[in-house]
């Protein structure tokens, strides 16, 4: 049990267009779900924490205009990168937390999503 | 300093007992966690511990918590190479996890 799935694990794109990652929660219902951002050899950075049913609370730093994020359903967050730069390329990764949880705050992880922007 | 320090690197032999500490700041933690990233990979969730608990035994994982000192540590014994991975130690903060930057364990047959 508690599987998320994230989608696609690698995407190449160009510069100025638009890039969405979609996590799901497969066997659970998730009303938080968590992005973040991995560089080479670092440790992970919480980008932003969405909640279902409304807007997402972005960390200090994370522009919320260039990363679009949606939690329209329980099982559901997806995370655009708008106007893609190479300097956005990055391991991103999610992870949901299932309902009821909260007092634990166990998160599962979603397997990453590598992203390069050319 | 950081939030969540570790150790950077280690290496122990086929079979031979892992010990890999962290250190955090954050004293009103309720849980600490420990998770594993094999390459390419997103984070699976090895272990946690509450933070009234001294120990948490779970098959080859031991969990140390020394709440005084804010020091964990996971011990796995009998270790294999499949355990070969980083590992990392995360902190509450609110409802985010504070992930240390991740210990690489290399494993030796």
């Amino acid at each position: 049990g508690a599987v998320v799935s994230q989608h696609p694990s690698w995407v190449i794109c160009k510069s100025g267009t638009s890039v969405k990652i979609e996590c799901r929660s497969l066997d659970f219902q998730a009303t938080t779900m968590f992005w973040y951002r991995q560089f080479p050899k670092q440790s992970l950075m919480l980008m932003a924490t969405s909640n279902e049913g409304s807007k997402a609370t972005y960390e200090q730093g994370v522009e919320k205009d260039k990363f679009l994020i949606n939690h329209a359903s329980l099982t559901l967050s997806t995370l655009t990168v708008t106007s893609a730069h190479p300097e956005d390329s990055s391991f991103y990764i999610c992870s949901a937390r299932e309902m009821g949880a909260r007092a634990k705050n166990i998160q599962y992880f979603g397997a990453g999503t590598r992203l390069s922007v050319l | 300093g950081e939030d969540v320090e570790q150790s950077l690197f280690l290496s122990v032999r086929e079979g031979d007992s892992s010990v890999i500490n962290c250190t955090y700041t954050d004293s009103s933690s309720t849980y600490l966690y420990w998770y594993k990233q094999e390459p390419g990979a997103g984070l699976q969730l090895l272990t946690y511990i509450f933070s009234n608990m001294d120990m948490k035994q779970d098959q080859r994982l031991t969990v140390l918590l020394n709440k005084k000192d804010k020091h964990l540590s996971l011990r796995i014994a009998d270790t294999q190479t499949g355990d070969s991975a980083i590992y990392f130690c995360a902190d509450q903060k609110g409802t985010a996890l504070i992930f240390g930057k991740g210990t690489t364990l290399s494993v030796s047959s």
